[in-house]
């Protein structure tokens, strides 16, 4: 199974907004509304931050927001702050019943 | 609340079988959802090595799935990974976790495994 593309890194001042997007196939993000996002901070376990496409679990800013259209999913973070900054993961569900991942973005807050 | 934990030998030599454990609380293993591992190498980014649902049906990742045996113990409460003929590359922080379709979430704390002799 091939990773999922993503941005090897995006980059915004605090404040604005930025969109990361996650590219697969119809075996996975395009088949399935299983597209999920994470942050990772240095040293730490990733953490789920967009679940179904656009679903936030409790305790997740509203800045963050999810989206699909085809085999593109996409995140966005509005309002950026310095806590912001990490590396992010999309993740799909396939159709061989295993999980992909992208390669990860690294956001850099200005 | 959910959490798992992951253990294992921290070093393991070239050729030789990497395996960890992951002990799951706060949920029973054999009520649902699957069950995964997940790696990291150093400075790179996440691979999914496989799963075992509650029912004991795996899927491995293509790539790894000739090395792979995911494995669990509903009476302890926890699966386990084993890695064969492990190389350099094998070296990676492992991740254990609870899965669904729309997301992968608790995971483990992660655990450092390096491969050399």
């Amino acid at each position: 199974q091939s990773a999922l593309t993503q941005p090897a890194s995006v980059s915004g001042s605090p404040g604005q907004s930025i969109t990361i997007s996650c590219t697969g196939t119809s075996s996975d993000v395009g088949g399935y509304n299983y597209v999920s996002w994470y942050q990772q901070h240095p040293g730490k376990a990733p953490k789920l931050m967009i679940y179904e496409v656009s679903n936030r679990p409790s305790g997740v800013s509203n800045r963050f927001s999810g989206s699909k259209s085809g085999n593109t999913a996409s995140l966005t973070i509005s309002g950026l702050q310095a806590e912001d900054e990490a590396d992010y993961y999309c993740s799909s569900y396939t159709s061989s019943s295993t999980w992909v991942f992208g390669g990860g973005t690294k956001l850099t807050v200005l | 609340q959910v959490q798992l934990q992951e253990s294992g030998p921290g070093l393991v030599k070239p050729s030789e079988t990497l395996s960890l454990t992951c002990a799951v609380s706060g949920y029973s293993i054999s009520s649902g959802y699957y069950w995964g591992w997940i790696r990291q190498p150093p400075g790179k980014g996440l691979e999914w090595i496989g799963s075992i649902y509650h029912s004991g049906s795996t899927y491995y990742n293509p790539s790894l799935k000739s090395r792979v045996t995911i494995s669990v113990d509903t009476s302890k409460n926890q699966f386990s990974l084993k890695l064969s003929s492990v190389t350099a590359a094998d070296t990676a922080v492992y991740y254990c976790a609870r899965a669904g379709y729309d997301s992968i979430d608790p995971w483990g704390q992660g655990t450092l495994v390096t491969v050399s002799s």
